[in-house]
């Protein structure tokens, strides 16, 4: 079993859906958990952060974490064209391992 | 915004060649490291750097590469005999924080082998 596991996608959308990213993780030392944006080319960008189980919004981001079940996502609400990005899912022992990403693409 | 600072954005070099890549960390922080992403997968963990000596790497970083921070301000990662499948997106960041924080990134340098 690979250590994060991420759906690569594509995922298209139209402008203005929600969009859930998730991952799991089998790693149960695993205590902060990231969401990066990567655009195509460009270092990743981070987005969010947590630690430990629990969610955390930050404007039209919501993360999610549910240790219990290894399992992280990332929400976006009203999406927007310039939300079209890759979307890495990060987390950290003593460094960060990283998910294959998902290719978002919201349609205008 | 800091900004964490890499140089060159692109660099071709022949096989066995020696290649430097350069990073300027954002001037508080205490952690560097580099990762790799190649075409098409995850980004990978290289090395992390911490009080002048290296604390942890990964099997990716074997006796081909080093890292070095010269001069208080640069951190350097040396591959010594470039190899094609050394052909990658190098990225430099940098953290003011523990480990476990998330970290701010540099754009990256694309090392192409040839």
């Amino acid at each position: 079993q690979k250590e994060v596991e991420q759906d690569p996608g594509p995922l298209s959308v139209p402008e203005g859906a929600i969009v859930s990213l998730n991952c799991t993780y089998s790693n149960s030392a695993f205590q902060y958990f990231m969401w990066y944006r990567q655009y195509s080319r460009k270092g990743p960008e981070l987005l969010m952060y947590t630690y430990s189980s629990g969610n955390k919004e930050d404007g039209r981001f919501t993360a999610q974490v549910d240790k219990s079940s290894k399992y992280i996502s990332l929400f976006i609400r009203d999406s927007q064209p310039s939300d079209s990005a890759t979307y890495l899912c990060a987390m950290s022992d003593h460094k960060l391992v990283f998910g294959a990403g998902t290719i978002l693409r919201v349609k205008s | 915004e800091p900004e964490v600072t890499q140089t060159p954005s692109h660099q071709v070099t022949q096989m066995g060649q020696e290649v430097i890549l350069r990073c300027v960390p954002i001037s508080n922080h205490l952690y560097f490291y580099w990762y790799r992403q190649i075409l098409g997968q995850k980004v990978e963990f290289l090395v992390s750097f911490y009080n002048n000596e290296i604390s942890e790497k990964s099997e990716i970083f074997d006796d081909q590469f080093s890292v070095e921070r010269p001069d208080g301000s640069n951190f350097t990662l040396k591959i010594r005999s470039t190899k094609l499948e050394d052909s990658a997106m190098y990225f430099c960041a940098s953290s003011g924080e523990t480990l476990n924080y998330g970290y701010t990134f540099g754009s990256g340098t694309r090392l192409t082998v040839v």
